[in-house]
């Protein structure tokens, strides 16, 4: 069965450290998205691609993040730096195309010390 | 600003028992309301969703009531097991582009 493939698992960064995380849709999907789950709450939106194009990013804390999906396939989420708010599941999610059902990885924990 | 709102924060159901979770939307744009489940460790699986076009849909144990009017819906779980136990989170969206937008989750527990 295909599934969204995300690395690392977990992550234990010191503040003002730079961190990365990847994700690998499933195989054909156009539409990537990086959610944030903070413990105890529902995800919310950072980032949302369609191909290589992001779509919205208006939840995306500029400033510190950034999101890239080159080649419309795989995508990288970056956090520099890496502040102690940012302790959270950063989760991947794909779908075949906009509106369509999504599928989500098993997250990265990142943990900010 | 929380667009939808879930009740309860965490629920307890003995084995056999139903396991009602509710939601409250304000956005009347929003076309398509899906139930998520997810497991400790885990990504959240989807479970179950709904259209405003219909009134209820059922899969399985599954069963979703949906009142336009009232801006609500609800995740029924018949018979709930212990591998019910997870948290379950209602979600809404609005317009094929447009994000999900999930509530803030329903710790479910069911007891032997």
């Amino acid at each position: 069965e295909a599934e969204v493939a995300q690395s690392p698992r977990y992550k234990i960064t010191e503040k003002s450290q730079a961190v990365a995380f990847w994700c690998d849709p499933i195989s054909g999907h156009a539409t990537l998205y990086w959610y944030r789950q903070i413990l105890g709450q529902g995800p919310e939106l950072l980032v949302q691609f369609q191909d290589e194009s992001v779509v919205d990013d208006s939840q995306l804390p500029k400033d510190r993040f950034s999101a890239e999906r080159l080649k419309g396939v795989d995508s990288t989420l970056k956090i520099q730096p890496a502040e102690l708010g940012d302790s959270a599941m950063y989760l991947c999610a794909s779908s075949p195309g906009q509106g369509a059902e999504a599928f989500f990885g098993q997250g990265t924990r990142l943990t900010v010390v | 600003q929380q667009q939808v709102k879930q009740s309860p924060q965490s629920l307890i159901v003995q084995k056999g028992g139903i396991s009602i979770i509710n939601c409250a939307y304000e956005n009347t744009a929003f076309d398509y309301f899906p139930w998520y489940q997810q497991f400790p460790g885990k990504g959240p699986a989807l479970l179950i969703a709904i259209r405003p076009d219909v009134s209820e849909k059922k899969e399985g144990r599954f069963t979703i009531s949906f009142n336009k009017s009232a801006k609500q819906f609800s995740l029924h779980i018949m018979d709930s097991q212990p591998g019910d136990s997870a948290t379950y989170f209602c979600a809404a969206r609005g317009g094929t582009a447009s994000k999900l937008t999930f509530g803030t989750g329903t710790r479910l527990q069911v007891t032997l």
